[in-house]
């Protein structure tokens, strides 16, 4: 069965750049949200999507951006990186009309260097 | 503010034994209540899910309770093995459109 996608799995970026995450949720599926987890922490909510629509934000800094396109994919935008940026970043997609359960990604680990 | 805890501190228990995970959580009126289960280094896995006029829910060796009174929900794994050690996080859903996760326990099951 197809899972959520998330690419690239590694990314090592300089301080002060950019990063774009990609996000692929599994076909049918309406909802996209983002996590953040750093080193022994549990995941954050950074922001969701239903529909192509923002719907809620979490704790997502104003430097990050994220948009849902015609397709369903997602890709979150980070800017100006910053040392404690460096995470695992999922994401999940979730069939909302079901709201039973939210598949998660395998992840991007974002290294800051 | 509202919280969910876990406990902080691992769980070490023998194989064969039922290890029991607890979710507190304040100021939510949770819609439903999932747990799942993340390895290192990869994404959470969805186990189960308890709505909020359910007591109890089962899948096989796994058992969830959820006390909306006391604002808890129990995380139960019988006859549990090594290749239960993992960290299992209980997650709340608001009702929006978000999901809340709590920091998780970690489990050691001793062989």
């Amino acid at each position: 069965a197809a899972g959520v996608i998330q690419s690239p799995r590694h990314l090592i970026k300089e301080k002060r750049e950019t990063a774009t995450l990609k996000c692929y949720p599994i076909p049918r599926h309406d909802t996209v949200y983002w996590y953040q987890q750093g080193p022994g922490q549990d995941p954050q909510f950074l922001i969701s999507f239903y529909e192509k629509m923002q719907s809620d934000k979490g704790s997502i800094p104003d430097r990050f951006s994220a948009q849902q396109f015609s397709d369903y994919h997602s890709e979150l935008n980070m800017s100006s990186l910053e040392l404690g940026d460096s995470a695992l970043y999922f994401c999940a997609s979730e069939q909302r009309e079901k709201n039973t359960e939210a598949f998660f990604g395998q992840g991007t680990r974002l290294t800051v260097v | 503010s509202q919280k969910i805890e876990q406990n902080s501190e691992a769980l070490n228990i023998q194989e064969g034994k039922t290890a029991t995970l607890t979710c507190n959580y304040t100021n939510y009126s949770p819609a439903y209540l999932q747990w799942y289960r993340q390895d290192p280094g990869r994404g959470p896995v969805f186990l189960l899910l308890i709505r909020e006029n359910e007591k109890e829910k089962r899948k096989e060796r796994l058992k969830v309770t959820f006390d909306t009174t006391l604002k808890q929900s129990l995380f139960h794994i019988t006859a549990s093995q090594p290749a239960d050690s993992a960290t299992y996080l209980c997650a709340l859903h608001t009702g929006g459109f978000k999901t809340i996760f709590g920091a998780g326990t970690r489990l050691f099951v001793k062989a």
